[in-house]
């Protein structure tokens, strides 16, 4: 079975701009959630989509938003880009929900912002 | 604010030795507990889980303790390789107070040094 998959593995990007993400998760896994991570906060839950829908959010602006497709795939969008958003962002699929379950991590976009 | 945080940033030990990886956590309404092994250039992987109705689980080379009382979580890895080099996570399933399913909260890691 293939793993989560995430492209682009990196993006440069200036202040001001939008980034959009993608992550396919592993086939039947319905959950997909996100995840920043930075050397200064550490990972952290952006948010959970489940059946196109979004379940969850972590504590981040409105900047930062998702959808999911009815193939489960994902994207994550982040608008007026600021400096501080420069970081690893990953995602990870589970069958079923991202709480309670293990989950299975892409190997992350890698974002820097100039 | 709350978080789970980790007591040892960096633990160095040889080849063959047992390591053992803390975690300390804050919230006694999380349920759930997770290890993830991240080696550089790669996403977190799964190592092992432990639900709050156990204080014990093992899985190949690697058990996880948790103890309640003093909300305490520890990754123990024998005869540790090379292979296992790498910054381990402890996450917490921390439900949330109204509503939705509740919050996943990652503790920031410990880097583990196997010299051979």
């Amino acid at each position: 079975k293939a793993g989560v998959t995430q492209t682009p593995r990196y993006l440069i990007k200036t202040r001001g701009q939008q980034v959009t993400l993608s992550c396919s998760p592993i086939s039947g896994h319905r959950s997909v959630s996100w995840y920043q991570q930075t050397p200064g906060q550490g990972l952290q839950f952006l948010f959970e989509y489940f059946s196109e829908t979004q379940r969850n959010k972590g504590n981040f602006p409105g900047r930062f938003s998702g959808r999911q497709f009815s193939n489960s795939r994902s994207e994550m969008n982040v608008s007026t880009l600021e400096l501080g958003d420069s970081a690893l962002y990953l995602c990870a699929s589970s069958l079923e929900s991202f709480w309670g379950s293990p989950l299975h991590f892409g190997n992350g976009t890698r974002l820097t912002v100039t | 604010g709350e978080s789970v945080g980790l007591h040892l940033p960096t633990l160095s030990v040889q080849e063959g030795d047992n390591s053992i990886i803390n975690c300390a956590y804050s919230n006694s309404a999380s349920d759930y507990f997770i290890w993830y092994k991240q080696e550089s250039g790669k996403g977190p992987q799964f190592i092992i889980d432990i639900r709050s109705n156990m204080d014990k689980r093992q899985g190949q080379r690697v058990t996880v303790l948790l103890n309640k009382t003093v909300k305490h979580l520890s990754l123990q890895i024998a005869a540790t390789q090379p292979g296992d080099s790498a910054v381990y996570f402890c996450a917490e399933n921390r439900p949330w107070e109204g509503g939705s399913q509740g919050n996943l909260i990652f503790g920031k890691g410990t880097k583990l040094s196997v010299k051979p």
